[in-house]
């Protein structure tokens, strides 16, 4: 069975400042992994992808997300943090055995970022 | 940039009444999906639907759920006999094909709240 962890209920960084937020899966053959975003009172918006290729994959609003397969971790990160990236951050896997594209979620981090 | 609509925001609905949550996925989509998110919980998925079936389903969804594409664009979940358990934010999503390259697009939500 698939699962994702993600390990920090919220991370708070000073604007300016890098952000990284955590992300582990378990998965039982090639993961398919996503970032979302969620701000208040909206949906799930789609940052990024990792699919195969290159391990470092660019998404929206300047974030990226590292895969590294040893570690089955997939962390997003985004140099330069903005008030506005606020916001809460889901990790997602896909297993590629899936036919249908069933997502499972991790529970979610809330970032904080500061003034 | 199109836009999964869903309708209501915000249901209450007495327990045991029967509830039916609406969504228009993007309109060139044609693999369709609902999440919930109970509060403070993990995005959990319940169905998904291609040419008019159900495709896989979890273990959630039993019985007091059904979905319907009644139309060419709406796509709708029904809760039978609704439980206090039900209460949750239920998410819609569509894709334009199953291949993980193509991500889920995802609604604001229904906040369903069952009394």
């Amino acid at each position: 069975a698939q699962s994702v962890a993600q390990p920090e209920d919220q991370v708070n960084v000073a604007e300016g400042n890098p952000l990284t937020v955590k992300c582990t899966y378990s998965v039982s053959g090639n993961p398919y992994l996503f970032w979302y975003v969620q701000y208040p009172n909206r949906g799930l918006q789609f940052l990024l992808k990792y699919i195969t290729g290159d391990n470092l994959v660019k998404g929206s609003y300047g974030f990226e997300a590292e895969f590294n397969k040893s570690q089955t971790s997939f962390h997003l990160k985004k140099p330069s943090a903005l008030v506005s990236d606020s916001a809460l951050y889901f990790c997602a896997v896909r297993d590629w055995a899936d036919s249908w594209g069933k997502l499972q979620f991790g529970a979610g981090t809330q970032v904080v970022v500061t003034p | 940039e199109p836009e999964v609509t869903q309708t209501p925001s915000h249901q209450v609905t007495q327990m045991g009444q029967e509830v039916i949550l609406r969504c228009v996925p993007i309109s060139n989509h044609l693999y369709f999906y609902w999440y919930r998110q109970i509060l403070g919980q993990k995005v959990e998925f319940l169905v998904s639907f291609y040419n008019n079936e159900i495709s896989e389903k979890s273990e959630i969804f039993d019985d007091q759920f059904s979905v319907e594409r009644p139309d060419g664009s709406n796509f709708t979940l029904k809760i039978r006999s609704t439980k206090l358990e039900d209460s949750a934010m239920y998410f819609c999503a569509s894709s334009v094909d199953r291949t993980a390259n193509q991500p889920q697009h995802f609604g604001d939500g229904t906040r369903l709240s069952i009394l």
